[in-house]
């Protein structure tokens, strides 16, 4: 069944440390997103990408980092730069280079916790 | 803001009753998407309408779009407890293509 897989579904991190979240997706879907949730909140976007190689920031990308070397794959790195990481991250993607005229497929999420 | 807004923000209702939520924004869009969350899960896509639509099914789904009013509402009819959700409103906006999404609009379904 085609999807976007994201693991792990919950994460723990300390103070200072950074930590990756992976998303996988074998839609063959051009673009791929990031978004974090705060309780009681929508999604903030933190970054997204319609190719591989490229990426762009979203509103919220500071202490945020990714990557996009396969089409598949669009990890983000939280960095210790982040001062309030704890939130529920979720990853999207969406068919066409072209983001506005598709609905997005989402991962089932990772909530990241700060010990 | 150019991010839609759910109202009500929270709903209760019993199951075979009619849902009705609304959404509105601010600037012109190039089309407006709801999505279905439930709790600790992603989101799912319900129905996209384009600017230029004013009105789309999908089975008891049932959205409009008032672009002189720069609202939409979302109908769930006959509603089913399965249905206990959050939905958000998402805009594509011209001239700023991403996906803006609003706070969300928690629906509970009695049985």
């Amino acid at each position: 069944d085609g999807g976007i897989t994201q693991s792990p579904k919950y994460l723990f991190r300390k103070e200072g440390q950074n930590v990756t979240l992976s998303c996988e997706q074998n839609l063959n879907h051009d673009a791929m997103y990031w978004y974090r949730q705060d309780p009681g909140q929508g999604l903030r976007l933190i970054y997204y990408s319609q190719i591989v190689n490229d990426f762009q920031k979203g509103d919220i990308a500071e202490g945020y980092s990714v990557s996009r070397e396969k089409k598949e794959s669009f990890p983000l790195t939280v960095t210790s730069a982040q001062k309030n990481p704890t939130a529920f991250y979720l990853c999207a993607s969406s068919m066409g280079a072209t983001l506005w005229n598709y609905g997005y497929t989402f991962g089932s999420g990772t909530r990241l916790t700060v010990v | 803001s150019q991010q839609g807004e759910e109202d009500p923000q929270a709903l209760s209702i019993q199951e075979g009753e009619n849902a009705t939520m609304n959404c509105s924004y601010k600037t012109s869009i190039n089309n407006l998407q709801w999505y279905r969350q439930n709790s600790g899960r992603g989101l799912v896509h319900l129905i996209l309408i384009r600017s230029n639509e004013r009105e789309k099914h999908s089975g008891r789904l049932r959205v409009t779009l008032d672009t002189s009013k720069k609202s939409s509402s979302l109908l769930i009819t006959a509603s089913r407890a399965a249905d206990t959700a959050s939905y958000f409103c998402a805009t594509v906006h011209y001239g700023n293509n991403r996906l803006a999404f609003g706070k969300g609009n928690q629906v509970v379904v009695i049985p």
